[in-house]
């Protein structure tokens, strides 16, 4: 069955060492996006990709690396961690093909920087 | 851009009550929707997709209307129950690469 798979699900980081989120999956999809999710922010897109070797910035780049560096992986990089960067970080794929493709979300990693 | 504003952020019900949820969202263009269902600690599963040549959708438990003359999207659960409690989120899309989610709606069916 064709997923998204986060890893890790829960990370303890300490502020200003360098974390990184992985996102794999198997639907073929050529558009992938990393968002996080804040109590009254709803989803906020990171980072986007179009396919292997693309990264675009969204609405909050700030603090945030992206790498796609096949169509399966996309992974978000806090290079200094901080507090403020505290998420649940939610990783989800859509189809290019038709662009009211819906997204396929993975299952979350929780991000608690100390 | 594009913006999302849903209402209420917290919505609390009896077993039985419809319970109502409405985004407004500004770009006029935009012509695709959809709601997402997030359970507790769970990932966000896709309710419905509406395209912006229907105005009435009907899920199984629930109805999508879409009022394009007042930019409005909303989710009516009719006969909440307990399972329906999760949150909620609207999204909207104008035919590029990336929808814009709103903020959300935390529902509590009670019994």
């Amino acid at each position: 069955e064709a997923a998204v798979t986060q890893s890790p699900r829960n990370k303890v980081a300490v502020t200003g060492g360098k974390v990184t989120l992985s996102c794999n999956q198997t639907n073929n999809h050529n558009n992938m996006y990393w968002y996080r999710q804040d109590t009254g922010h709803g989803l906020r897109l990171i980072h986007y990709s179009y396919g292997a070797g693309s990264t675009e910035k969204g609405d909050i780049p700030d603090g945030y690396k992206a790498s796609r560096p096949s169509q399966e992986n996309f992974s978000l990089i806090l290079e200094l961690a901080t507090p403020s960067q505290t998420s649940v970080y939610f990783c989800a794929s859509g189809d290019a093909k038709t662009a009211n493709s819906d997204y396929t979300f993975g299952s979350g990693t929780r991000l608690l920087v100390i | 851009g594009e913006q999302v504003e849903q209402r209420p952020p917290h919505l609390s019900v009896r077993e039985g009550d419809s319970a109502f949820i409405t985004c407004t969202y500004t770009d006029p263009n935009s012509y695709y929707f959809f709601w997402y269902k997030q359970e507790p600690g769970a990932s966000l599963q896709l309710l419905m997709k509406v395209f912006s040549s229907t105005e009435i959708n009907e899920g199984q438990g629930f109805t999508v209307l879409l009022n394009k003359k007042d930019t409005r999207l909303s989710l009516n659960l009719t006969a909440a129950h307990p399972g329906d409690s999760a949150a909620y989120f609207c999204a909207a899309g104008t035919g590029g690469y990336k929808v814009v989610f709103g903020s959300g709606t935390r529902l509590l069916v009670s019994p």
